[in-house]
């Protein structure tokens, strides 16, 4: 079975200043995907950005990046020019490759890290 | 807003009632999820729907039953829970197909008294 570890369960940040988050899974497939997850105080989980391990190239979204290790089993974001509305706790996900309608539509998480940006 | 929505955002039940959580995609996705959010704990699935067939049932206990009549609509029945069933109740919607992201509601805050 797949497990995700987010080593951070808090973490900190000045406005305006980068800050990474790290998380690591275990696995033994070689195709996955793999997702960060945003859930702002008393609203709804949204898709951070999302990385195919297929892919070598790291995923961007504007100030969200993802250093993806594959060797290493290790998917960090990193987020640039933090924003107050970037608080949030954090979650790490992993998906299987699998066929549709199998375990492959299931989303493993990690135990979140909770982000607090200074202003 | 994510197109997923949830009723009642709140609830605070007795051991002995029976309620039920309600989910509605406004997405066209033909998979629904429910999950379980504890305190410092990760997400834990709980089943799994993909085109109104449950696919998935991880180990949960027959006090929580599912119900989904069709692919917008997802229901969670609740009877005779107890105090560690207290959490936050996610339900998700996605396309099936493997990359696609799930959508998030906003979540039922569950309390067992």
């Amino acid at each position: 079975a797949q497990t995700v570890t987010q080593s951070q369960p808090e973490m900190s940040v000045q406005e305006a200043e980068t800050v990474t988050l790290s998380c690591t899974y275990d696995t033994s497939e070689s195709d996955y995907y793999l997702f960060w997850y945003k859930q702002p105080p008393s609203r709804q989980m949204i898709l951070v950005i999302r990385q195919e391990a297929y892919k070598q190239q790291n995923a961007t979204e504007n100030r969200f990046s993802v250093n993806f290790q594959k060797a290493a089993k290790s998917f960090s974001l990193k987020i640039s020019d933090s924003q107050l509305g970037d608080a949030a706790m954090y979650f790490c996900a992993y998906r299987s490759g699998g066929e549709e309608g199998t375990s492959g539509s299931r989303l493993t998480f990690g135990e979140g890290t909770q982000l607090t940006v200074n202003p | 807003e994510t197109g997923v929505t949830q009723t009642p955002r709140h609830l605070v039940m007795g051991m002995t009632n029976k309620k039920s959580l309600k989910c509605e995609q406004h997405l066209g996705h033909n998979a629904m999820y429910w999950y379980k959010q504890s305190a410092k704990k990760p997400l834990e699935l709980m089943f799994v729907y993909n085109f109104k067939e449950q696919t998935e049932n991880n180990s949960v206990p027959s006090r929580f039953s599912p119900e989904c009549p069709n692919s917008s609509h997802l229901f969670l029945h609740l009877h005779t829970l107890q105090p560690e069933d207290s959490a936050l109740y996610l339900c998700a919607s996605s396309q099936l197909q493997v990359y696609n992201e799930q959508f998030f509601g906003p979540g039922t805050r569950l309390t067992v008294l």
